[in-house]
């Protein structure tokens, strides 16, 4: 059965500071592993690792993924209240009729304070 | 352009009713998934379609629960006689092809008392 495992499962931060969250994950047929941020509402795609050791960026958030390690981070820097929510990561299945089918960790639950 | 729309936002049910939920995918998406989200943890895969065909149904939790998409497009998951843990928001996903990324909707919010 697919897992995947996130942490910390909440964190607490000032304004300016810098977060890493983690994520390990096993899963059959691995294709990628996407990190998404959700609010009160759906869940925002942030980014889709399919290559280890290649930094993806957007803004003040980063990610990478360790193939070998069957892990991935996300940071993001000078954190803003804007940030708090909850960031889930997901490894995504590539194997036959399970094709396209996420599994997701826990979440990590961010909270950042002015 | 229109991202993923889902229908109501809120259900409450009595326990055993049957209700239907609704999911209108980003158009031209092949792929469309569901999730049920219990709180605080991430979604649980459901159910997924390319176009009109259920290709996997190995995370509906009972034979309560029934999903169909019969022209591709929109889909409903109906889940008959619901039981307390049924209660849950459930998530809808979309995507072009199976090794893209998902794009979610607002979800509906079930609650059953």
């Amino acid at each position: 059965e697919d897992k995947v495992v996130q942490s910390p499962l909440s964190l607490v931060v000032h304004e300016g500071d810098t977060v890493t969250l983690n994520c390990s994950y096993e899963v059959t047929n691995f294709r990628s592993l996407l990190w998404y941020k959700q609010e009160k509402k759906a869940p925002t795609f942030l980014f889709m690792l399919t290559s280890s050791g290649i930094e993806k960026k957007s803004g003040r958030l980063s990610s990478i993924l360790d193939k070998k390690e069957l892990s991935s981070i996300l940071n993001i820097t000078a954190t803003q209240t804007g940030d708090s929510a909850i960031y889930l990561c997901a490894g995504h299945n590539a194997g036959g009729t399970s094709y396209g089918k996420l599994t997701f960790g826990q979440g990590t639950i961010l909270t950042v304070h002015p | 352009g229109a991202g993923v729309s889902q229908s109501p936002r809120y259900k409450v049910a009595k326990r055993g009713q049957d209700v239907a939920l609704r999911c209108d995918p980003i158009s031209g998406h092949v792929s469309l998934f569901w999730y049920q989200q219990a709180l605080g943890q991430g979604p649980e895969f459901l159910t997924y379609f390319q176009n009109e065909a259920q290709l996997d149904k190995s995370g509906l939790p009972s034979d309560r629960f029934f999903a169909e998409r019969p022209e591709g497009s929109v889909s409903t998951l109906k889940i008959q006689r619901t039981q307390q843990e049924d209660s849950a928001v459930y998530l809808c996903a979309s995507s072009p092809g199976p090794s893209y990324e998902q794009y979610f909707g607002p979800g509906t919010r079930l609650t059953v008392t």
